[in-house]
């Protein structure tokens, strides 16, 4: 069965910093992409980073340059370091598994979600 | 505002069909695929690939693809799908990208 747990949320305050990480189960982690996809307080899906199974990072415009994703795949854990955050960051972020069928991926599984407040 | 169209709300009475569509460029030769989430809920993939079911997701539960626009189904629509639906595209300029979302109401 597959499983994605994600931890290291919490309040922090504007320009701090924080690391995500999701713990993986159920399948070959290292052979897979895996994406961060954020919801802010009712709003939608955004999604935020990509790392592909080869390390490569991709970013959303709206947090390129502050946040960064990375993993591990000898601990099948992906993680999501985010830098000089800001109120509009605030969100449940949501680890999930990506499947690529042909030019069309969706998100196959998907984690609880970590809530992340940035309040003074 | 977002890459892909979506209405923010459809209404449907029990054992009725509701149609959710999503509209946008980067449909045009892709395929969409859709989520489910409920209140306080993790997003649930129901549709891949434009018409497929992932396991486990009710016979209900349709895609189709027309040009740029792609909708959702749901036949005999039931109390249990009363939900927060998402479509998605990827694209390689934009990757991963998603609709705004529709609350589907069923009353």
């Amino acid at each position: 069965e597959v499983q994605l747990l994600e931890s290291g949320g919490g309040l922090v305050q504007p320009g701090g910093s924080l690391r995500l990480s999701c713990a993986a189960s159920g399948f070959t982690f290292s052979t897979y992409g895996m994406s961060w996809v954020r919801q802010a307080p009712g709003k939608g899906l955004e999604w935020v980073s990509a790392s592909a199974k080869n390390g490569n990072g991709y970013y959303a415009d709206c947090v390129k340059g502050r946040f960064t994703v990375s993993r591990d795949n000898s601990k099948s854990t992906l993680y999501l370091q985010m830098n000089s955050l800001r109120a509009d960051d605030t969100a449940v972020y949501f680890c999930a598994k990506e499947e690529w069928w042909g030019g069309s991926p969706a998100f196959d599984y998907w984690g609880q979600g970590s809530l992340v407040t940035v309040s003074s | 505002s977002y890459e892909l169209t979506q209405p923010p709300s459809v209404s449907v009475s029990p054992g009725q069909t509701a149609s959710i569509t999503c509209s946008g460029d980067k449909l045009v030769n892709k395929y969409a695929s859709w989520y489910q989430q409920k209140p306080g809920q993790s997003p649930v993939l129901v549709i891949y690939q434009g018409i497929k079911r992932p396991s486990g997701i009710p016979e209900r539960f349709s895609g189709s693809n027309s040009g740029s626009t792609a909708t959702l189904t749901i036949t005999e629509t039931q109390a249990m799908d009363e939900a927060d639906y998402y479509c998605q595209a990827w694209d390689s300029s934009s990757a991963w990208i998603f609709g705004g979302g529709t609350e589907l109401t069923v009353l």
